[in-house]
């Protein structure tokens, strides 16, 4: 089975400062990762995500994120935030094979503030 | 651009009584998925298709909660009776059959059980 942990349930940073968002994984068998941003009674939307490669991984909107085997953690960052990107932003998991389900983490609610 | 269409976007339903959610998948993606989403959480699947045969339902209710993907293109969601507890979102996305494919996901039902 899979489970995805999400530490943080809010953090709010200023406008123009970096920030990092925890994700942990745990899974008996190989995963792919993702982030997904949420915005307010919107749909999910991609914004990265990790199958193989480079650890380090970029998306859209100048996020990025690191994959850590070791730690079983993907870190999505940002360095430097605007308004826009306040948002509920989720982790996930996906089995590499059998039925590709995805597995999503509680969420981590970014609020920028001015 | 190719979207995944979900309709009606909210509901206010009785409890007792009967509701359903209608997805049209982007054209030619195979999964289909039903996730539902209280709030201030992370999606939780309810039930995968591939094509039209499901593939984990394992997490649907299946007392008062039913899937259906006849042809393999668009599905219906239906609870029957609906419940105070089930007021969440229900959002569905697609993919393809692939290992590491995204989802795409639709804006979402925004279901109020009174």
């Amino acid at each position: 089975a899979q489970s995805v942990t999400q530490l943080d349930s809010q953090v709010p940073v200023f406008e123009e400062a970096p920030v990092e968002l925890r994700c942990n994984y745990s899974s008996s068998v190989s995963v792919y990762l993702f982030w997904y941003v949420q915005y307010p009674n919107q749909g999910l939307q991609l914004l990265l995500k990790y199958l193989s490669g480079s650890t380090l991984v970029k998306g859209i909107n100048g996020f990025e994120a690191e994959f850590n085997k070791s730690q079983t953690s993907f870190h999505l960052r940002k360095p430097s935030v605007h308004i826009s990107d306040t948002a509920e932003y989720f982790c996930a998991v996906s089995t590499t094979s059998g039925t590709y389900k995805y597995i999503f983490g509680t969420g981590t609610r970014l609020k920028v503030l001015a | 651009e190719a979207e995944v269409a979900q309709s009606p976007r909210y509901k206010i339903t009785e409890k007792s009584q009967a509701v359903a959610f209608w997805c049209d998948p982007i054209s030619g993606h195979a999964t289909l998925y039903w996730y539902r989403q209280i709030l201030g959480q992370g999606p939780e699947l309810l039930v995968q298709f591939q094509d039209e045969s499901v593939v984990d339902d394992s997490q649907l209710p299946k007392d008062r909660f039913s899937a259906e993907r006849l042809k393999g293109v668009d599905s219906t969601l239906k609870i029957q009776p609906a419940e105070l507890g089930d007021s969440a979102m229900y959002l569905c996305a697609s993919s393809l059959w692939n290992a590491g494919a995204e989802a795409f996901f639709g804006q979402g039902t925004r279901l109020t059980v009174v």
